[in-house]
């Protein structure tokens, strides 16, 4: 089974630009969870999505969207992009988001804003 | 919201077993608990999760305390390839697996 793919893999974008990251999780996984990696934050939760709807959300400035298709893919839009914003996005998708359900990462897109 | 405790680093030799703690004296009853690790330049990954009991899998196993306060993750038998950051998540319905803390820095000895 092919596990959860980013595109792109890396990214370069200036500050005020706009960008868009894919997600395509496990074939019949439906819960898909986005986060921010940096070196001084760790590993922050931005938003998990589960049939087409957003059903958690963290702490981050409304910036931050994503949506989720009917196919389960997902995609994550940054808007006026700061420097702070350069970071590892990570995907990860599980079956249904349930509290003893696995998450299956994927590599991650690193975006870099200058 | 359940946060967990972890050492920041840890060191251990090569073919050795390794025992990385975690606190979680606030988890709920309904939380699991969840063990993922991240290896340099790649996303996290799954490494165990349980609920009361101890499990065991390929990778490691998982001994969890009888007031569920703490666990403690197990490797048999550390190998190079295990050097990692090791993050121990509390997972329920409220919050699942949405707090990651720092981890911890597993440092493998040859």
């Amino acid at each position: 089974k092919a596990g959860v793919t980013q595109t792109p893999r890396y990214l370069i974008k200036t500050r005020g630009q706009q960008v868009t990251l894919s997600c395509s999780p496990i074939s019949g996984h439906r819960s898909v969870s986005w986060y921010q990696q940096t070196p001084g934050q760790g590993l922050q939760f931005l938003f998990e999505y589960f049939s087409e709807t957003q059903r958690n959300k963290g702490n981050f400035p409304g910036r931050f969207s994503g949506r989720q298709f009917s196919n389960s893919r997902s995609e994550m839009n940054v808007s006026t992009l700061e420097l702070g914003d350069s970071a590892l996005y990570l995907c990860a998708s599980s079956l249904a988001g349930g509290p003893g359900d696995t998450q299956y990462f994927g590599p991650g897109t690193r975006l870099t804003v200058l | 919201d359940a946060k967990t405790t972890q050492p920041n680093s840890m060191e251990s030799n090569e073919e050795e077993p390794v025992h990385l703690p975690c606190n979680h004296s606030t988890i709920s009853g309904t939380d699991y608990i969840h063990w993922y690790r991240q290896l340099p330049s790649q996303g996290p990954e799954y490494v165990i999760h349980g609920l009361t009991s101890n499990v065991n899998n390929r990778m490691a196993s998982l001994a969890i305390a009888e007031d569920r306060k703490s666990s403690t993750l197990i490797l048999h038998r550390a190998t190079l390839r295990d050097a990692a950051v090791y993050y121990c998540i509390p997972g329920g319905s409220s919050n699942y697996q949405l707090i990651w803390g720092a981890g911890t820095k597993l440092i493998i000895k040859p």
